[in-house]
């Protein structure tokens, strides 16, 4: 059973067209949700941490949501340096406080 | 720039050799993190240390070996791995894994291995 599930796997975007990646997870005792961006053979590179229903935080072009079921990454008016595959994860005290990775969704976005 | 660094970035390496990989940071963390990358997978779980001892090891097979020198410093010794054992491994580090800890982990760039 998936206990973080991101959507859609991969997004063709055109420069400039504003979008959203979703992760929804399932896990209860939630102490944080972290957003990582990761470029092709390189580590995957913090981007937010979310801790509590509405919250948000911004970065130039993101802006990280989360709600009781999911976190949204918003991009607006994406520029072709923002293709990536961005990565979810939960950190949950049931699994001994250890990171739970979502798939990824892999963005590509053309000018 | 990341401020976990891990060297060789790419390692080529025979069955029955003996390797290491090495995973430094410098920003004063006490909780460092082993994890195997297999191409368009996300990061999996190896080893956990914190306060340089070893916290979690995620059933990995004897053939990888982690050490844990100083604060600083993690390595994983790797000896008759297996050709499916070829992947990315990334080394992190967070500040610290105490039971309330919620700090994000901080990746390196990652050592490409290749088993032949």
């Amino acid at each position: 059973e998936d206990q973080v599930t991101q959507s859609p796997e991969a997004l063709r975007l055109q420069e400039g067209e504003s979008s959203s990646l979703n992760c929804s997870y399932t896990v209860s005792g939630l102490r944080g949700l972290f957003w990582y961006r990761q470029d092709p053979g390189k580590g995957p590179e913090f981007l937010f941490t979310l801790y509590s229903a509405g919250e948000e935080k911004e970065k130039e072009r993101l802006k990280a949501t989360l709600t009781k079921k999911e976190s949204f990454l918003h991009i607006t008016a994406p520029k072709p340096e923002d293709s990536a595959t961005y990565l979810c994860a939960v950190l949950v005290m049931e699994y001994g406080n250890k990171l739970v990775f979502g798939a990824g969704t892999i963005l590509r976005v053309k000018s | 720039d990341t401020e976990v660094t891990q060297t060789p970035k790419h390692l080529v390496m025979g069955m029955t050799n003996k390797k290491s990989l090495k995973c430094e940071q410098h920003m004063g963390h006490r909780a460092m993190y082993w994890y195997k990358q297999k191409a368009k997978k996300p990061p999996e779980l190896m080893f956990v240390y914190s306060y340089e001892k070893l916290s979690i090891n995620e059933s990995v097979p004897s053939r990888f070996s982690p050490e844990c020198p100083n604060s600083s410093l993690l390595n994983l010794h790797l000896h008759a791995l297996q050709p499916e054992d070829s992947a990315l491994y990334l080394c992190a580090s967070s500040p610290n894994r105490d039971t309330y800890s919620n700090q994000p982990q901080h990746f390196g760039d990652g050592t490409r291995l290749s088993i032949l």
